[in-house]
C-alpha cells in the first residue's frame, strides 16, 4: 500500500538551513505537499509540487522532488525560531488525487 | 473565500459518554471532506472521508462514526467513549484540488 515516510526529529540553529526529507511509494501521485503544524493547532499548507517538476521555491522554502527515488525535500532558508513546528509530508492519491496519504511527521526544533 | 469551522476546541469526556464534533465549510459546494486523528506526539490517521451527502467511508474499524448530514457539514460521533479515544481530532475539506484545508482542530481526553 502505499506509505510516507520522514525523519520524526531535526534540530538546526537559528540562521541556518533546515532540509526536511521525505519518501513515498506510489509513483502515480499527482501532487505532493508540504503541511506545518504549530503546536496546538491545525495544519497548515506550506507549499506544494506538481509530480514534472523537480523544483518549486518560494521565498525562503525550496521544494526538491527526485521521482525517480521518490525522494520529496523542503529546503528552509534562514531558519527562525517562529519555523519551530511539525513538518507534514503528503502525496495525493485516487483517480482524482481526492485522498491524501501523510508522513508521520518532521518536528524541527530551531535553537538560539 | 472559503473556510472551515471545527468545533469545540477542547473537550473532557468521561468514558462511556457519548461524544459529537461537528464541522462546517463555508464558501464551496460539494467538498469532499475529511476526519483525522493524530494521537500525542504522532502522525495523522484518516478516520472518514465523504465524498458527498450520505456517503461516508471509513479507514479503520474504530468506537467511532461520521455522517454527512447536509453539503458542507460533517460529524463525528460516538455512543460511548473509550480512553483510546483522546486524541487531536482534525477535519479537513478538499475540492479534488490543491491540497487540503484543515479547521484548527478538537483536542478531546476522555478521563
Amino acid at each position: 500500500g502505499e506509505d510516507v515516510e520522514q525523519s520524526l526529529f531535526l534540530s538546526v540553529r537559528e540562521g541556518d538551513s533546515s532540509v526536511i526529507n521525505c519518501t513515498y511509494t506510489d509513483s502515480s501521485s499527482t501532487y505532493l505537499y508540504w503541511y506545518k503544524q504549530e503546536p496546538g493547532a491545525g495544519l497548515q499548507l506550506l507549499t506544494y509540487i506538481f509530480s514534472n517538476m523537480d523544483m518549486k521555491q518560494d521565498q525562503r522554502l525550496t521544494v526538491l522532488l527526485n521521482k525517480k527515488d521518490k525522494h520529496l525535500s523542503l529546503r528552509i532558508a534562514d531558519t527562525q525560531t517562529g519555523d519551530s513546528a511539525i513538518y507534514f509530508c503528503a502525496e495525493s492519491i485516487g483517480n482524482y488525487g481526492q485522498n491524501f496519504v501523510f508522513g508521520p511527521g518532521t518536528r524541527l526544533s530551531v535553537l538560539p | 473565500s472559503q473556510t472551515i469551522h471545527q468545533w469545540p476546541a477542547t473537550l473532557v469526556q468521561p468514558v462511556g459518554s457519548p461524544l459529537s464534533l461537528e464541522c462546517t465549510v463555508e464558501g464551496t459546494s460539494n467538498p469532499n471532506l475529511y476526519w483525522y486523528r493524530q494521537a500525542a506526539g504522532r502522525g495523522l490517521q484518516l478516520l472518514f472521508y465523504s465524498v458527498g451527502i450520505g456517503q461516508i467511508s471509513s479507514e479503520v474499524p474504530q468506537n467511532l462514526s461520521a455522517s454527512r448530514p447536509q453539503d458542507r457539514q460533517f460529524i463525528l460521533s460516538s455512543k460511548k467513549l473509550l480512553l483510546s479515544d483522546s486524541g487531536f481530532y482534525l477535519c479537513a475539506w478538499s475540492a479534488g484540488g490543491h491540497g487540503y484545508t484543515f479547521g484548527s482542530g478538537t483536542r478531546l481526553t476522555v478521563v
